[in-house]
């Protein structure tokens, strides 16, 4: 079955870059997300890619898929205090040329230090 | 674009009663909608998925007859929690997709029961 791992908590300082990794079980055919939660609030989708992909941009934000080692990252550049939040890595498999469900991470909880 | 809203975002009810939430998706017309429930600091479990004009189908450990879910519309999905009790209590997410990979998430339902 599908498996999606995350560290729970990662504090940087104001300026600085964050990192955070997730790994995943299954190695088929998937895109992956990185969604953002604030508290008291849904989920607000980031980014994503497909499981071909190596690496997708999107202004300070940077998605680096190993696949090989089943690995995904999300570095973000300039980190601010808005940032502060639970990140969520979750997996979707292609079933029938779309993808299906989502299975999430436990989620990392980023706290940005002034 | 793609707004998925939520109704009510937070309601406290007595236990054994029941209660509505109703997702919507406001500038596109989903094929598929999504019903998860989050504990505190936890990650997103998936209750059960909706297919408009079909019966939902649930997860395992999901009570079908407890938690009712109509997806009326293409961009319509309800959730009533039937003689809600306190273990009820809970934040519940919908999420909405069309025919793309991205799957875009309502602002929650914070249920209270007392």
């Amino acid at each position: 079955g599908e498996d999606v791992e995350q560290s729970l908590f990662l504090s940087v300082r104001e300026g600085d870059s964050s990192v955070i990794n997730c790994t995943y079980t299954d190695s088929s055919s998937t895109y992956l997300y990185w969604y953002k939660q604030e508290p008291g609030a849904g989920l607000q989708l980031l980014t994503y890619i497909f499981s071909n992909m190596d690496m997708k941009q999107d202004q300070r934000l940077t998605v680096l898929l190993n696949k090989k080692d089943k690995h995904l990252s999300l570095r973000i550049a300039d980190t601010q205090t808005g940032d502060s939040a639970i990140y969520f890595c979750a997996e979707s498999l292609i079933s029938s040329g779309s993808a299906r469900q989502l299975t999430f991470g436990s989620g990392t909880q980023l706290t940005v230090l002034p | 674009g793609a707004v998925v809203s939520q109704h009510p975002s937070w309601v406290i009810c007595k236990s054994g009663t029941s209660v509505k939430i109703e997702c919507r998706s406001l500038d596109f017309q989903a094929t598929t909608m999504f019903w998860y429930r989050q504990f505190p600091k936890q990650s997103l479990m998936l209750m059960a998925t909706s297919n408009e004009g079909s019966k939902a189908t649930y997860e395992q450990g999901v009570e079908k007859d407890k938690f009712l879910i109509n997806h009326a519309s293409l961009t319509l999905s309800t959730l009533t929690v039937t003689s809600a009790h306190p273990e009820d209590s809970s934040f519940y997410i919908c999420s909405a997709r069309e025919a793309s990979v991205e799957q875009y998430f309502g602002p929650g339902t914070r249920l209270t029961v007392t």
